[in-house]
C-alpha cells in the first residue's frame, strides 16, 4: 500500500543541524513532488517545502529559506530534509507529504506519521 | 503571501448538530482549497479537495462548498468519530493551512 516513513528526528541543541529522512513505497516515488510539513506542539500545520519528481524546483517558506534544504534520492525513493541552524522555532513534528496525482497544485492525500524534532539545550 | 483564516477556532457542539466551519482566503484561490481532519497524535486526513470533492471513503455527512475566498466544511450530522480538529489548506499558490477548528464535545 502507499506509504511514507519519517525517521531522523530527535533532541538537537540549538544550532545545531538535523537530517530527516522518509522512505516511500507502494507508489511511483520518482514521479511525485513531495513536501515537508510541521506542527508545533500544539499548533497548527505549516508547511515547510517541495520538491519537484526531478528534484529540480524547491520552494520553502520564508521561515526555512537558508537554512534548510530538501533533497531527494529517486534511486532509493527516499526524501530528505537537511535542517541546519535550528533554534527552538523549529521543534515539531515533522511530516512527509505528497499527492496521488504527484502534480503540486493538488491537496495532499499521502501523509507518513511524523517524526518529532526538539530543539533543546 | 495568501493566509487562510478559519472561524471558529474551537466549536463546541452534541452529536447530531449540524456543524459549519468558515475558512476565508486573503485573495481568490479560486477552487484550490483542501479540507483535512486531525485527531490527537495523528496526521491529517484529507476530507474534501478542490474546495467540494470528497474523497474516497469519507462519509457523506461532510461537505464542503465555495469558491474564491469564502469556503464553508459542513457536516450535517456530526458523529462521536469527528470530534477532531479541522484544517483548511489552499494550493493555488504555495501552500498554507488555516489555523485550525477544534470540534469539541459540548
Amino acid at each position: 500500500q502507499v506509504q511514507v516513513v519519517e525517521s531522523g528526528g530527535g533532541v538537537v541543541q540549538p544550532g545545531r543541524s538535523l537530517r530527516l529522512s522518509c522512505a516511500a513505497s507502494g507508489f511511483t516515488f520518482s514521479t511525485h513532488a513531495m513536501h515537508w510539513v510541521r506542527q508545533a506542539p500544539g499548533k497548527g500545520l505549516e508547511w515547510v517545502t517541495l520538491i519537484s519528481y526531478d528534484g529540480i524546483n524547491k520552494y520553502y517558506a520564508d521561515s526555512v529559506r537558508g537554512r534548510f534544504t530538501i533533497s531527494r534520492d529517486n534511486s532509493k525513493n527516499t526524501l530528505y530534509l537537511q535542517m541546519n541552524s535550528l533554534g527552538a522555532e523549529d521543534t515539531a513534528v515533522y511530516y512527509c507529504a505528497s499527492t496521488d496525482s504527484g502534480s503540486y497544485r493538488d491537496a495532499f492525500d499521502i501523509w507518513g506519521q511524523g517524526t518529532m524534532v526538539t530543539v533543546s539545550s | 503571501d495568501i493566509q487562510m483564516t478559519q472561524s471558529p477556532s474551537t466549536l463546541s457542539a452534541s452529536v447530531g448538530d449540524r456543524v459549519t466551519i468558515t475558512c476565508r482566503a486573503s485573495q481568490s484561490i479560486s477552487s484550490w482549497l483542501a479540507w483535512y481532519q486531525q485527531k490527537p497524535g495523528k496526521a491529517p486526513k484529507l476530507l474534501i479537495s478542490k474546495a467540494s470533492s470528497l474523497e474516497s471513503g469519507v462519509p457523506s455527512r461532510f461537505s464542503g462548498s465555495g469558491s474564491g475566498t469564502e469556503f464553508t466544511l459542513t457536516i450535517s450530522s456530526l458523529q462521536p468519530d469527528d470530534f477532531a480538529t479541522y484544517y483548511c489548506q489552499q494550493y493555488n499558490t504555495y501552500w498554507t493551512f488555516g489555523q485550525g477548528t477544534k470540534v469539541e464535545i459540548k
